[in-house]
């Protein structure tokens, strides 16, 4: 089975990017039938897409987003990486890294990464 | 995109069952069959316990069900064990995104 495992700044300054990356193994990030997503939680809320790629490097985001997020696929490290710019304290949050299979289900998840933005 | 509304929180005894809903609107849930639960620990990631609706990936025990009519959804926890105390999410296709519930906190009396 999939196994994902989140890394990355931890701790943001407001107004800098976030750079995450979704360690993937168990299997070739390059699989069909998989697209690799990132969502979070902000404190007290729910949870929230943040958007996905697919193994053929097609990427969907969640509009509230779009304009500060960059979601990329590196397949010889077989790992995939979320950028968020312009980041302000509504991002803080726990980051997730997950599988969809076949767009329609998130089977398999990260153990989460919180980040904090903060001077 | 808005959020799926859940109810905060549902109890019941160990044995009973608890059955909560998932409310979206006619672009999500009322559209697409691609409805899905997650339940969460605290500290722990988000674990799939129903996907396409009502469908249990393997390791899930029948005493978890999911289902649809119109724009909700429904989770049912049947012979409700101490380990059910938990976080549960529903999650629905929406077009091109995906958006989540609010979150319902299932506690076992």
């Amino acid at each position: 089975q999939l196994q994902l495992q989140e890394s990355g700044s931890g701790l943001v300054k407001p107004s800098q990017t976030l750079s995450l990356t979704c360690a993937v193994s168990g299997d070739s990030i390059s699989s069909g039938g998989y697209s690799w997503s990132w969502i979070r939680q902000t404190p007290g809320k729910g949870l929230e897409w943040i958007g996905d790629i697919s193994h053929t490097g097609d990427t969907y985001y969640n509009s509230s987003l779009e304009s500060r997020v960059t979601i990329s696929i590196d397949r010889s490290e077989n790992h995939f990486s979320l950028r968020l710019s312009s980041m302000t304290a509504a991002d803080t949050a726990v980051y997730y890294c997950a599988s969809l299979f076949l767009r329609r289900y998130f089977d398999y998840w990260g153990q989460g990464t919180l980040v904090t933005v903060s001077s | 995109q808005s959020a799926l509304t859940q109810p905060r929180s549902v109890s019941g005894s160990p044995g009973q069952s608890v059955t909560f809903s998932c409310t979206g609107t006619s672009s999500d849930i009322g559209y697409y069959d691609y409805v899905s639960w997650y339940r969460r620990h605290p500290g722990q990631a988000p674990h799939l316990m129903i996907f396409d609706v009502n469908q249990r990936p393997s390791g899930v025990p029948d005493r978890f069900s999911g289902s649809k009519s119109g724009n909700t959804a429904s989770l049912t926890i049947s012979g409700l064990q101490a380990d059910d105390e938990a976080e549960y999410y529903c999650c629905s296709y929406a077009g091109g995104s995906w958006v989540f519930g609010t979150g319902t906190k299932v506690t076992v009396l």
